[in-house]
């Protein structure tokens, strides 16, 4: 079945920017998508990506799609402590659309 | 205005009771859902409904059993509740599923004691 992978801690000093990855299994995922959880808080959607592009920018967001590698990832510039979070990609199923497999998350700490 | 909101935020309760929570969406989408995130943060579908119609149906425990009364709300009916159920559930909706962007609620956390 579908597997969505990503590193489980990520920590940064505030300004600096942070590389969030993820690896997935799907190689027909349409849509492949990034969401923020704050503490005791519900998901955020932060941005997607169709799965014929290779490069998507949002003000200080990046996302990064390489299909070959099934590689995705979220760059954000400019980090602030109020980026502090658990990152979520997610990948829908290639044979149901409406069916969403997250990763296991990343949790990002920005220190000052 | 809230989107997307579910009730209770928190419920706490002994093993073996019924519970519910409710999920309603203001946002006229025809498609909502319930996921489920357990204590080390894993998030899975459970189930999604699609203007009243059950669509995704995960392997859950029959205990579980959604209902939709229209298309704005989508209820969880958890019968005889065990340990193992607590953790954080999450409804979202979606404009007609079928890879539309889901928008998530704030999630009710239910713990079993």
């Amino acid at each position: 079945g579908e597997d969505v992978e990503q590193s489980l801690f990520l920590s940064v000093r505030e300004g600096d920017s942070s590389v969030i990855n993820c690896t997935y299994t799907d190689s027909s995922s349409t849509y492949l998508y990034w969401y923020k959880q704050e503490p005791g808080a519900g998901l955020q959607l932060l941005t997607y990506i169709f799965s014929n592009m290779d490069m998507k920018q949002d003000q200080r967001l990046t996302v990064l799609l390489n299909k070959k590698d099934k590689h995705l990832s979220l760059r954000i510039a400019d980090t602030q402590t109020g980026d502090s979070a658990i990152y979520f990609c997610a990948e829908t199923e290639s044979y149901n659309t409406d069916k969403l497999i997250f990763g296991t998350g990343t949790r990002l700490q920005v220190f000052p | 205005d809230t989107a997307v909101s579910q009730t209770p935020k928190y419920l706490v309760t002994q093993m073996g009771n019924d519970k519910s929570i409710k999920c309603e969406q203001n946002l006229g989408h025809d498609t909502m859902y319930w996921y489920k995130q357990d204590s080390k943060k894993f998030l899975k579908i459970m189930f999604s409904y699609n203007n009243k119609e059950l669509i995704i149906n995960e392997t859950v425990p029959n205990r579980f059993s959604p209902k939709s009364p229209d298309k704005a709300h989508l209820n969880l009916h958890i019968n005889s509740l065990e340990l193992g159920d607590s953790a954080v559930y999450f409804c979202a909706s979606s404009l007609a599923g079928d890879g539309d962007t889901q928008y998530f609620g704030p999630g009710t956390r239910l713990t079993v004691l």
